[in-house]
């Protein structure tokens, strides 16, 4: 019985190159939730997205971040031209939605860890 | 936009004492959660309260939704080494909007 599978753990890219953050949410689950961790800090929201939906993005940078949620497959977060500053833990969560209601009663993987050299 | 202040950002106690922790907000949430997240590792539910005034318990811990809904308490008793990590409080307004959380507390057990 997986929990949320997130890949890669570790990633490491240059300034420029582009960043993909896999994660497949438990089994039965339908709502995704990306988070951004700093050192030391807490968990910033990014985006909240149902199968082919986004939900709420109000997150996410304007620019160079884009993420979905296929009907098939991951949900993918995409960071393009990645600048110094993108380095962090990228943690995405999802829900069972009981009902179709959130309930904030998230279950979080083990994070991806970017590093922009 | 919404915010949630956590006190204190850390704390330093011997094995077996009890902590105190709290998370408060300017604005009204209507489900409050806690959470701990352990190094390296991805924040893992600890208690959820639905309710204003509710007294939750989940073995040593036990969290207070505050009556005003701008607040909640976690307290852990006879603490142990294995409860050191960052404990989040984290906000929902309503189902439709997203989880807020704090900044966290990071809590470090002395043997």
């Amino acid at each position: 019985n997986a929990g949320v599978m997130q890949n890669p753990r570790h990633l490491v890219r240059r300034r420029g190159q582009e960043a993909r953050l896999r994660c497949s949410p438990m089994k039965g689950h339908s709502h995704v939730y990306w988070y951004r961790q700093l050192p030391e800090e807490g968990l910033k929201f990014m985006v909240y997205l149902q199968k082919e939906n986004i939900i709420d993005e109000s997150g996410m940078p304007k620019e160079r971040f884009s993420a979905e949620f296929p009907k098939e497959g991951p949900s993918i977060l995409r960071i393009q031209q990645v600048v110094r500053g993108d380095s962090a833990a990228y943690f995405c969560a999802s829900s069972p939605a009981l009902a179709g209601v959130n309930t904030g009663e998230l279950f979080f993987g083990e994070g991806s860890r970017l590093t922009v050299l | 936009g919404q915010q949630l202040n956590q006190n204190p950002q850390s704390m330093f106690i011997q094995e077996g004492e009890d902590v105190s922790m709290n998370c408060t907000s300017s604005s009204i949430f209507n489900t409050w959660l806690w959470y701990k997240q352990d190094p390296g590792e991805g924040p893992v539910l600890l208690i959820a309260l639905y309710k204003a005034g509710e007294l939750t318990s989940n073995g040593r811990l036990t969290a207070q939704f505050g009556i005003t809904r701008k607040d909640s308490f976690l307290n852990i008793s006879a603490s142990i080494p294995s409860d050191v990590g960052i404990y989040f409080c984290a906000g929902l307004w309503d189902s439709g909007s997203r989880l807020t959380f704090g900044e966290g507390t990071q809590l470090t057990v002395n043997p």
